[in-house]
């Protein structure tokens, strides 16, 4: 079982629609979360870390449920440039990271 | 306020030659990290680092690689008599002391003929 696991999609969502990605994490000793954003080809962007009491940027919010071991992103009002893979990110104690292999989304005009 | 810088964005070897792969940290940031990415897949954690010392090198392969974060310097990730299954992106990333995200640098994609 993969440490940290995601839905790959992709999904297909109008402009102005509302989209929501899980990622479910294996070890309940993570501490720490984060959403990344990657463009094809380019190097992945921290998006934002994910806190326990939940935490809101402009259109994206995500959320973090220990008790079930999962994480989301939800995106409010999707831009044609919000097009792009998300990583979900798990930190366990340290500084390593082990990322997801990521949720593609396509924003369609 | 130069981000994390990666060289060479691109290179070619032959099966068997040396590979070496550079990075600079975000001016500030103590702790670098090497990820390797094949196409449509994720992140594969390799080696953290801190100013030289290997802190976790538990996702490198035992033979043939090796990474170093010198005191002064880039840190380096060298990877010898390289096989065709050594073409990804190999991306660098760093951050300061503390419970923060990583900035990555541009990566570098190797490709093996």
């Amino acid at each position: 079982r993969k440490e940290v696991e995601q839905d790959p999609g992709p999904f297909n969502v109008p402009e102005g629609a509302t989209v929501a990605f899980n990622c479910t994490y294996s070890n309940s000793a993570s501490q720490s979360f984060f959403w990344y954003r990657q463009d094809c080809r380019k190097e992945p962007k921290l998006l934002m870390s994910v806190y326990s009491s939940g935490n809101e940027d402009g259109r994206f919010t995500a959320q973090l449920n220990r008790a079930s071991q999962y994480i989301s992103l939800l995106i409010r009002d999707s831009k044609l440039s919000d097009s792009a893979t998300y990583l979900c990110a798990c930190r366990t104690g340290g500084f390593k990271t082990i990322f997801g292999a990521g949720t593609r989304l396509f924003v369609k005009a | 306020n130069a981000g994390v810088m990666q060289n060479p964005r691109h290179l070619v070897r032959r099966r068997g030659q040396e590979a070496r792969l550079r990075c600079s940290p975000v001016k500030g940031h103590s702790h670098v990290y090497w990820y390797r990415q094949l196409p449509e897949e994720g992140l594969k954690f390799m080696v953290y680092l801190q100013k030289e010392n290997i802190i976790d090198e538990s996702g490198m392969p035992k033979e043939r690689f090796s990474a170093e974060f010198p005191k002064e310097g880039p840190s380096i990730l060298r990877i010898q008599q390289v096989v065709r299954g050594d073409s990804a992106a190999y991306f660098c990333a760093s951050s300061p002391e503390g419970d923060y995200g990583y900035t990555f640098g541009s990566g570098t994609r190797l490709t093996v003929v």
